[in-house]
C-alpha cells in the first residue's frame, strides 16, 4: 500500500496561490494519486485524481513528476472558504483506500 | 440523489448502552464502508461490504458490528458502548472497489460516550 506523507499544516492569505506537497515514495505501478477535502463537521470529498502529468478541473490542479514519487496540490486564489483539511492517497481502490492524518489548510483575510 | 445520508446527527450514550448508526445511500453504489474519526486524525476503516450479504473487517472493528441485507443500508452497531468510542462516524460508498475508484462521504455521526 502507497503510503503517502505531507505537511501537517499550511497557513494563507486570500488570493494566494496554494501548493501541498504529497510523497509517495513507494506508489505502484498502478496507483492513482487522490487527493480529498474535508470541511470542519464534514465528511471528505473528492477533489482531484490523476496518474501522471497535470490534472486540472474546476476546484484544483494536481501536478504529478515522471517519477510519481511526490505530487502537488495546486489550489488557485485561495478563499477563506479554502480552510480544511486536504488528504493525499496513494489509493489502491475500495478497502484498501487509507486515509492518513492529511494537512489543514488555514486561509487568513 | 440525496447521495450518503446518515442518522442520527448526534448522541449522546451510557457506558455499556447500545445503538445502531444508519447509513443510505442511492447511488447503487456496490461498496459501502464505515470509518470513524478521532479528534485531528485520519479516518480509520472499521468495517466495509462488497455488496449485500458480503462483509469484512477494516482496521479497527472490535466492539462494533454490521449486516448488509440491501444494496442501499449498511448500518454500524455499537454493543456495550465504551468512552473509546466517543469519536465521528462517517458512512461512505463506492460503484466499486477498483483502482482508481472514489468513495463518496455521509455528513456524520458525532458519538459521545459518557
Amino acid at each position: 500500500l502507497a503510503k503517502t506523507t505531507q505537511p501537517i499544516s499550511m497557513d494563507s492569505y486570500e488570493g494566494q496561490e496554494v501548493n501541498i506537497t504529497c510523497s509517495h515514495n513507494n506508489i505502484a505501478t498502478n496507483d492513482y494519486i487522490t487527493w480529498y477535502q474535508q470541511f470542519p463537521s464534514q465528511g471528505p470529498r473528492f477533489i482531484i485524481q490523476g496518474y501522471k502529468t497535470k490534472v486540472t478541473n474546476e476546484v484544483a490542479s494536481l501536478f504529478i513528476p515522471a517519477d510519481r514519487k511526490s505530487s502537488t496540490l495546486s489550489l488557485p486564489r485561495v478563499s477563506l472558504s479554502d480552510t480544511a483539511v486536504y488528504y493525499c492517497l496513494g489509493n489502491t481502490g475500495g478497502f484498501k483506500t487509507i486515509f492518513g492524518a492529511g494537512t489543514r489548510l488555514f486561509v487568513k483575510a | 440523489n440525496a447521495g450518503v445520508t446518515q442518522t442520527p446527527k448526534f448522541r449522546i450514550l451510557k457506558i455499556g448502552q447500545s445503538m445502531t448508526l444508519q447509513c443510505a445511500q442511492d447511488m447503487n453504489h456496490n461498496y459501502m464502508y464505515w470509518y470513524r474519526q478521532d479528534p485531528g486524525m485520519g479516518l480509520k476503516l472499521i468495517y466495509y461490504s462488497v455488496g449485500a450479504g458480503i462483509t469484512d473487517k477494516g482496521e479497527v472493528p472490535n466492539g462494533y458490528n454490521v449486516s448488509r441485507s440491501t444494496t442501499e443500508d449498511f448500518p454500524l452497531r455499537l454493543e456495550l458502548a465504551a468512552p473509546s468510542q466517543t469519536s465521528v462516524y462517517f458512512c461512505a460508498s463506492s460503484y466499486s472497489g477498483e483502482l482508481g475508484d472514489t468513495q463518496y462521504f455521509g455528513p456524520g455521526t458525532r458519538l459521545t460516550v459518557l
